[in-house]
C-alpha cells in the first residue's frame, strides 16, 4: 500500500459525460501528480500541484482541468468524453527531499468510456 | 529537454536466471535521482528501486539491483534469480529540479515476460 487513495476505483461513463476522478496524497506529501495511461501505453504526465498551487502542466487537453484543496487532496475533472479519453489515471504524491524524491503512485482510476 | 530511452520493449528470461534491462537519459543536471518502477498486470505502480546522483554505489534490493553510470547516463536495472513474479512491465524515471519543481520523466518501459 502506497498510502495514496484514488477513488473510484473504476469508471464507466458515456461519451460527452463528465467525471471527476479523486486523489488522497499520502500523509504530509504536498505534490501531486497526475498520469494518464492507456492500453499498452507508457505513462503521460498531465498536471502537477504544490501546496494547492499549480506547478507544472502537461499534455493536458482543455477539456481536463484539476485543483488542490486546501486539504492536500486533489481532484482531476474530465468533462465532454470522449471514447479516446478511455484510459488508467493515476494520481501520485512525493514530499520534496524526503525518500529520494520518489512519487509513489495510487492504484489508479479505471476510466470507460462507451 | 530531459529524456528518459527504454531501447527494449521486450525482454524475456527463464525463471531462476538473470535480466539486465536498459536505460539511457539526458540531462544537464548534476543533481537528480533515477528510479526504476514495476507494473504488473494489475497496473499498480510498484518502486522497485531508487538511485541518487550523487552517491557513486549502486543500488541493492534484494534480487534488484542498478549499475548506475554516470558519465555515460546510464541506469540499468538487474534482476537476478529471476521470479514468475517480476512478470511486469518496467519504468526507468528521473527527476530534477527544474523551473521550480521536481519534474519526473518516465520511459517508455520495458515488458519482461519470466519464463517457467
Amino acid at each position: 500500500d502506497s498510502g495514496v487513495t484514488q477513488t473510484p476505483k473504476h469508471l464507466i461513463t458515456a461519451t460527452g459525460q463528465r467525471v471527476t476522478l479523486r486523489c488522497s496524497p499520502r500523509s504530509g506529501d504536498l505534490s501531486v501528480y497526475w498520469y494518464q495511461q492507456s492500453l499498452d501505453q507508457g505513462l503521460q504526465f498531465l498536471i502537477q500541484y504544490y501546496n494547492g498551487e499549480e506547478r507544472a502542466k502537461g499534455n493536458i487537453l482543455e477539456r481536463f482541468s484539476a485543483q488542490q484543496f486546501p486539504d492536500l487532496h486533489s481532484e482531476l475533472n474530465l468533462s465532454s468524453l470522449e471514447l479516446g479519453d478511455s484510459a488508467l489515471y493515476f494520481c501520485a504524491s512525493s514530499v520534496v527531499g524526503e525518500a529520494g524524491n520518489t512519487i509513489y503512485f495510487g492504484e489508479g482510476s479505471w476510466l470507460t468510456v462507451v | 529537454a530531459q529524456t528518459v530511452t527504454q531501447s527494449q520493449p521486450e525482454m524475456s528470461v527463464q525463471e531462476a536466471e538473470t535480466v539486465t534491462l536498459s536505460c539511457t537519459y539526458d540531462t544537464s543536471e548534476n543533481n537528480y535521482y533515477l528510479f526504476w518502477y514495476k507494473q504488473p498486470p494489475s497496473r499498480q505502480m510498484i518502486l522497485v528501486i531508487r538511485q541518487e546522483a550523487y552517491k557513486q554505489q549502486n543500488a541493492t534490493e534484494n534480487r534488484f539491483s542498478v549499475n548506475f553510470q554516470k558519465a555515460a547516463k546510464s541506469f540499468s536495472l538487474k534482476i537476478s534469480d529471476s521470479q514468475l513474479g517480476d512478470t511486469a512491465m518496467y519504468f526507468c524515471a528521473f527527476t530534477a529540479y527544474t523551473s521550480g519543481t521536481y519534474k519526473y520523466i518516465f520511459g517508455t518501459g520495458t515488458r519482461l515476460k519470466v519464463l517457467a
